[in-house]
């Protein structure tokens, strides 16, 4: 099972917004609403943003929102704000023997 | 929300076993699937395994012959043990607690290094 899809980088300006895309196959994005977002900064544990596609936990910005279309899901981040510099990985429930799948990770870069 | 706590050596040497345990605490063991994460430095996160409370325990088909994960709930830890190591599992490890398909609570991670 290959890893989800991931740009390597993403820069943006303050206030502006951004869009994330994570890429996997009918076996795990597209076959599943179990995909996940994490958002890790330097030395830190990921943190989990967005669940189920769209659903945020309780404490999470409502700048972050997620959604998928077909084998691909997306994390958009709104008002863009230089503590949301960040590595963000997205996760993707496999099923069958793979269970779970990470993206390749894509660093935010707050210009 | 649960706490977690890695704890374990910070060096194996290669094709020794690397043993690593989770205490867990603030959240009731039948509500989430226990689970190992891990990081190589400067790279992404891989899907280790994890274990329900029933016992029943699901791998990564690439390291799940040297993968098992145990749970004991006397102790509220669980543990990872994987074999015969080389330098590529070399990682940070992380233990982690998911209710549904989503890793809620994370431990702050623990490096081990695979060197002679």
């Amino acid at each position: 099972q290959s890893a989800l899809t991931q740009p390597a980088s993403v820069s943006e300006s303050p206030g502006q917004s951004i869009t994330i895309s994570c890429t996997g196959t009918s076996s795990d994005v597209g076959g599943h609403n179990s995909v996940s977002w994490y958002q890790q900064t330097p030395g830190k544990a990921p943190k989990l943003t967005i669940y189920d596609v769209n659903k945020r936990p309780s404490g999470v910005s409502d700048r972050f929102s997620g959604s998928k279309s077909g084998n691909t899901a997306s994390l958009t981040i709104s008002g863009l704000q230089a503590e949301d510099e960040a590595d963000y990985y997205c996760c993707s429930y496999a099923g069958g023997n793979i269970f779970y799948v990470f993206g390749t990770g894509t660093k935010v870069t707050v210009l | 929300q649960v706490q977690l706590q890695e704890s374990g050596p910070g060096l194996v040497k290669p094709s020794e076993t690397l043993s690593l345990t989770c205490a867990f605490s603030g959240g009731s063991i039948s509500s989430y699937y226990w689970t190992w994460i891990r990081q190589p430095p400067g790279k992404g996160l891989e899907w280790i395994g994890y274990i329900y409370y029933s016992g029943t325990t699901n791998y990564n088909p690439t390291l799940k012959s040297r993968v098992t994960i145990s749970l004991d709930s006397s102790k509220l830890q669980f543990s990872l043990k994987l074999s015969s190591v080389t330098a590529a599992d070399t990682a940070v490890y992380y233990c982690a607690s998911n209710p549904g398909a989503s890793f809620n609570s994370w431990g702050q991670g623990t490096l081990v290094t695979v060197s002679s």
